[in-house]
């Protein structure tokens, strides 16, 4: 079962505005992790965030995580058109080299 | 970043045929890759995780007889789809993660995934 869930599942927003997407996962975790997807495309790493922290910094991308509420918000601000892509937020399943278990990700769309 | 490729980028076969997709580290040895399927508009999936020089760990539901995973050298996996039916249809991403970037448990390199349509 998926372990994280984001929401909103779309958006759309006009260029130069934020776009906030969160993500609540159910059991406990080392890190969380965002990817973004371009349409057709394999995934691309954005930013980790480990337990211990609560906010996390990249450019224009702005990660935070509660853990006492299970959930993760990623900002990204300025938006362009080329953030148009999918966003899925991922946590381990256990701890060490295993794999990565997705939310349902969200769709953003960047209106020029 | 780390380079994990995947070939063939896209394949159209017939129902009942066998498709083989190649996952490959480039420039790191990889003594795990992931297998995803992912539907259109859905997320990725976990399929199996590929391992090196044994047998492949299968998620419940997906089946080791129709989805053969061989892991025969350090990089590179390979994903066998046999006696394809249209249902079978989807993307399918291999993933990786680099030794020494962040430990286990940081980020998964991916390749660009392989877009199968079983006609």
């Amino acid at each position: 079962s998926q372990q994280g869930e984001e929401d909103p599942q779309a958006l759309s927003i006009q260029e130069g505005e934020n776009a906030t997407m969160n993500c609540s996962y159910k059991t406990s975790i080392n890190n969380l992790q965002w990817y973004r997807q371009n349409s057709g495309r394999g995934l691309v790493h954005l930013i980790l965030i480990r337990s211990n922290e609560r906010e996390k910094h990249s450019g224009r991308l702005r990660v935070t995580l509660d853990t006492s509420k299970k959930s993760s918000s990623l900002l990204i601000t300025a938006s362009r058109a080329a953030d148009t892509a999918s966003y899925f937020c991922a946590t381990l399943r256990n701890s060490g080299n295993t794999p990565l278990v997705f939310g349902k990700g969200t769709r953003l769309s960047v209106i020029a | 970043g780390a380079v994990v490729s995947q070939h063939p980028s896209w394949v159209i076969c017939k129902s009942g045929t066998s498709v083989k997709i190649e996952c490959r580290s480039l420039d790191f040895q990889a003594t795990t890759m992931f297998w995803y399927r992912q539907f259109p508009k859905q997320s990725l999936m976990l399929m199996a995780t590929s391992n090196e020089g044994s047998k492949a760990t299968y998620e419940q539901g997906v089946e080791k007889d129709k989805f053969l995973i061989n892991h025969a050298s350090l990089t590179l996996s390979t994903l066998t789809v046999t006696s394809a039916h249209p249902e079978d249809s989807s993307f399918y991403i291999c993933s990786a993660r680099k030794p020494g970037t962040g430990g286990v448990d940081g980020e998964l390199f991916f390749g660009e995934g392989s877009r199968l349509t079983v006609l």
